[in-house]
């Protein structure tokens, strides 16, 4: 069975500081793997999505995601955190399975 | 907007009671799924349909269950409510329901029982 761990249910960091989301999953097959992004009282957005092509994925909002395989890993960065980013932030994998293994999230707060 | 239509959006009832939470995919899937997020459970599958046929099951419960009509709209039919039962379900989309696919939310339906 496949798992999501993310590491740091809450983080905070200052506005245009770098954002570091930890994700790491657990996957018998090769992963798919997808950031989604939850702003207050609305509907999960995709924020990017990872299907082997390349090993460094960008997104949307100035987001990219980096999948190591040594490391099982795939955290979301941004170089400069805007007020904006503020939102909770959810990896997922759909390895092996039609629907989607999430994280349980972590929340973004950002500083003025 | 993701072109994942849900309604309604908030949704307030009794324990006991049942309702039914409605979902339109986005144009030229045939995939749907039904996630529920709760704040002591995070986001979890309940279930999934393909062009009209249930193709996965999740931690959905028995007093729970879902259909996909023929023109691929969904619906999730929560009955016999218990306070439990309180939170957002997303209902989400993809082209072919293979893995891999990416899946497009919908904003989801607030569900209060009281």
């Amino acid at each position: 069975a496949q798992s999501v761990t993310q590491l740091g249910s809450h983080v905070s960091v200052s506005e245009g500081a770098l954002v570091l989301l930890r994700c790491n999953y657990s996957s018998s097959v090769p992963p798919y793997l997808f950031w989604y992004v939850q702003y207050p009282n609305q509907g999960l957005q995709l924020l990017l999505k990872y299907t082997s092509a390349a090993t460094l994925v960008k997104g949307i909002n100035g987001f990219e995601a980096e999948f190591k395989k040594s490391e099982t890993s795939f955290h979301l960065t941004k170089p400069s955190a805007h007020m904006r980013d503020a939102a909770e932030y959810f990896c997922a994998s759909g390895a092996g399975s039609y629907q989607l293994t999430f994280g349980k999230g972590t929340k973004l707060s950002v500083i003025p | 907007d993701s072109g994942v239509t849900q309604t309604p959006k908030h949704l307030i009832t009794a324990t006991g009671q049942r309702v039914t939470l409605r979902c339109s995919p986005r144009s030229g899937d045939l995939s749907v799924y039904w996630y529920q997020q709760s704040l002591d459970q995070g986001l979890q599958f309940l279930i999934q349909y393909y062009n009209g046929e249930e193709r996965a099951k999740g931690n959905i419960l028995e007093r729970f269950s879902a259909q996909q009509f023929p023109d691929l709209h969904s619906e999730l039919n929560l009955s016999s409510l218990e306070l439990g039962d309180s939170a957002l379900y997303f209902c989400a989309s993809s082209v072919a329901g293979q893995s891999g696919n990416t899946i497009y939310f919908g904003e989801g339906s607030w569900l209060t029982v009281v």
